[in-house]
């Protein structure tokens, strides 16, 4: 099955300054990727995601980048403030029938953004 | 409200109880899904219903019995719990190839 791995498994950084978060995966079927944020005691929540046919997408302060040769995707934060704290998770969907819709998640990278 | 909703929030059990968490969702999505959240571990897939049907269940030990009785509720039956079992349990929801999930609050579980 499709395995998702994901970096950095922390990361600080000062407010205003730019955070990354990147993820490979192995299915070259994965079609659909993603990003998952969970705020301290909450649900995830989906926040961003990008589909196969796309390299490229941006909703104001968060963007992803997806390199389907290289098979890795990328979440960029600008101008980061304390309240994006919080755990990411990327994920991506294999295009396989008997998978039904599921989602392989990473691990996932707890983001912390200093004042 | 995200449109899935779990019951109870919190739950502590001892270990010989017997219990249910209850998942709800009224999105019209049909496939439904139990995750196991520990601290410091990643996203565990339990099980997975599509259409009221179960399609996969990830090597989860017998003491967990999940339950699908129709397109909109998904239930996660407990009994005989281990201390090792305390952790955040995620149910979500998705219409297959279309869209990503739409998770619950959670229940988060305690046994003692």
């Amino acid at each position: 099955g499709e395995n998702v791995e994901q970096h950095p498994s922390t990361l600080s950084v000062q407010e205003g300054d730019s955070a990354v978060i990147k993820c490979t995966y192995s299915d070259s079927a994965s079609n659909y990727f993603p990003w998952y944020k969970q705020e301290l005691g909450k649900r995830p929540q989906l926040i961003i995601d990008i589909r196969s046919n796309v390299g490229e997408k941006k909703d104001q302060r968060i963007a992803v980048t997806l390199n389907k040769t290289a098979k890795h995707f990328s979440l960029h934060i600008t101008e980061t403030q304390p309240e994006d704290s919080a755990v990411y998770f990327c994920a991506a969907r294999p295009d396989r029938g008997s998978t039904l819709g599921r989602l392989y998640f990473g691990r996932g990278t707890q983001l912390t953004v200093w004042p | 409200e995200t449109g899935v909703t779990q019951t109870p929030r919190h739950l502590v059990m001892g270990m010989t109880n017997k219990k249910s968490l209850k998942c709800e969702q009224h999105l019209g999505h049909n496939a439904m899904y139990w995750y196991k959240q520990s601290a410091k571990k990643p996203l565990e897939l339990m099980f997975v219903y599509s259409l009221e049907e179960r399609v996969e269940n990830n090597s989860v030990p017998s003491r967990f019995s999940p339950e699908c009785p129709n397109s909109s509720h998904l239930f996660l039956h407990l009994h005989t719990l281990q201390p090792e079992d305390s952790a955040l349990y995620l149910c979500a929801s998705s219409q297959e190839q279309h869209h990503g999930y739409t998770f619950g609050s959670g229940t988060r579980l305690t046994v003692v």
